[in-house]
């Protein structure tokens, strides 16, 4: 079946460093992509999306690009705040009836000044 | 303001006390879901409707129900609550066509 597996956190960086987080799917079509972010004691917000092979997803700084290749989406921002800590979460999904979100396990980022 | 709205936001409960957990969304959405969160498994899906009268199994229904009797309710309901259903529950929505998923605050659950 289809899943999405996520790098283990936490996550660790200071100020202005450069942020990466894996995410690798495994999916039986040909599914969108997205990035949720949650930020402590709220709910889930979508961070950005890519609906097809080789687009590029990008919100607040943060991208993420669509590769069918090598079955990925990475989480990428070139210099993270204090205020970007939160957890993470990958998801994939198909348009249609099921309205399901496959989500990875998470990835908590945490930055210090 | 656009939102999803969950009640209660905390619930200790007892085992085999029914309890119900509220969503409302005022976007007029047709799809709703709820899903669970539990540490290293992500976010589940419990249940989905993609409209009034129409729902459907997600990947985790046992000991839940669920009714959709109008398009802005999805209340989640735990007839005889267990220890094993202990989690964070989130509810979403989202209009038909689109993708994006807008998810409630959530509701921590703690069943003793």
């Amino acid at each position: 079946g289809d899943s999405v597996t996520q790098m283990e956190g936490p996550v660790t960086l200071s100020e202005e460093a450069f942020l990466t987080i894996n995410c690798t799917y495994t999916a039986t079509g040909y599914p969108s992509l997205f990035w949720y972010v949650q930020y402590p004691g709220e709910g889930l917000q979508l961070l950005l999306k890519a609906t097809k092979a080789d687009d590029k997803g990008s919100n607040k700084g943060f991208e993420a690009t669509y590769r069918k290749e090598t079955t990925s989406f990475h989480l990428e921002k070139g210099s993270v705040q204090v205020s970007d800590s939160a957890v993470y979460f990958c998801a994939l999904s198909y348009q249609g009836d099921t309205d399901k979100l496959i989500f990875g396990t998470g990835t908590r980022l945490q930055v210090f000044p | 303001e656009a939102q999803v709205t969950q009640n209660p936001r905390y619930l200790i409960t007892v085992t085999g006390k029914k309890l119900t957990v509220t969503c409302s969304q005022n976007m007029n959405h047709e799809y709703m879901s709820w899903y669970r969160q539990d540490p290293g498994l992500g976010l589940r899906q419990i249940y989905y409707s993609m409209n009034v009268e129409v729902t459907d199994k997600g990947d985790v229904p046992e000991g839940y129900k669920v009714s959709r009797k109008e398009k802005r309710n999805f209340p989640l309901i735990l007839e005889s609550p267990s220890p094993n259903q202990t989690s964070l529950y989130f509810c979403a929505s989202r209009v038909g066509g689109a993708e994006t998923q807008y998810f409630g605050p959530g509701t921590r659950l703690l069943v003793l």
